[in-house]
């Protein structure tokens, strides 16, 4: 079992869909969540970074933790053909060398 | 515009060959961490560094090895190429080991 699973999609919304996109996990110590977007030909952006449980937004961006079902999510509201990209979520448990474990990412496309 | 530089963006090289990326961090970014992102994957965890040291490393045999420099430039150094080596390699920096990581853009290393 992967310590990260994320639906790869790929996900097609029109455009001003509200998107959802989700992360399980599986080790209970992951404690610093985030999502990244990466466009083709580049690397990851960090969009939202998390500590713990709870909610977190900005701008368009919602990024939601629950930790007692090891479950994170991503809210885009009023998507944009310019959201389209990969987004990945990653988490890591805050100790040691800090390293991400990262889902496979999600492939989504917001047409105009 | 990212602030870490990769080179080269392209690498086309023979199994059995050695391999040397590069990358330039931002000035401050004291820890440099290295992932492997194969086609349709989300980045694996390969080693990170942490003021010149080696700060922890991923599940990747010792023919994948690194350098960082004091001017905030780091190498990583592929040895005895395998076809499944061929992937997407990133470098992450960030000032002393916390959660903001900037990506860079990556070297695609194709192995044939």
């Amino acid at each position: 079992q992967k310590e990260v699973e994320q639906d790869p999609g790929p996900l097609s919304v029109p455009e001003g869909a509200i998107v959802s996109l989700n992360c399980t996990y599986s080790n209970s110590a992951f404690q610093y969540f985030m999502w990244y977007r990466q466009y083709s030909r580049k690397g990851p952006e960090l969009l939202m970074y998390t500590y713990s449980s709870g909610n977190k937004e900005d701008g368009r961006f919602t990024a939601q933790v629950d930790k007692s079902s090891k479950y994170i999510s991503l809210f885009i509201r009023d998507s944009q053909p310019s959201d389209s990209a990969t987004y990945l979520c990653a988490m890591s448990a805050g100790t040691g060398a800090n390293n991400l474990f990262f889902g496979t990412g999600t492939r989504l496309t917001v047409i105009p | 515009e990212t602030g870490v530089t990769q080179s080269p963006t392209h690498l086309i090289k023979t199994r059995g060959q050695q391999v040397t990326l590069r990358c330039s961090s931002q000035s401050g970014h004291n820890t440099v961490s290295w992932y492997q992102q194969a086609l349709g994957q989300g980045p694996q965890f390969i080693f990170q560094y942490y003021r010149e040291e080696e700060n922890g490393r991923g599940n990747f045999p010792p023919r994948f090895s690194g350098l960082q420099f004091p001017n905030y430039s780091s190498e990583l150094n592929v040895n005895a190429l395998e076809l499944d080596d061929s992937a997407l390699y990133l470098c992450a920096s960030s000032p002393d080991r916390a959660y903001g990581y900037t990506f860079g853009s990556g070297t695609r290393l194709t192995v044939v």
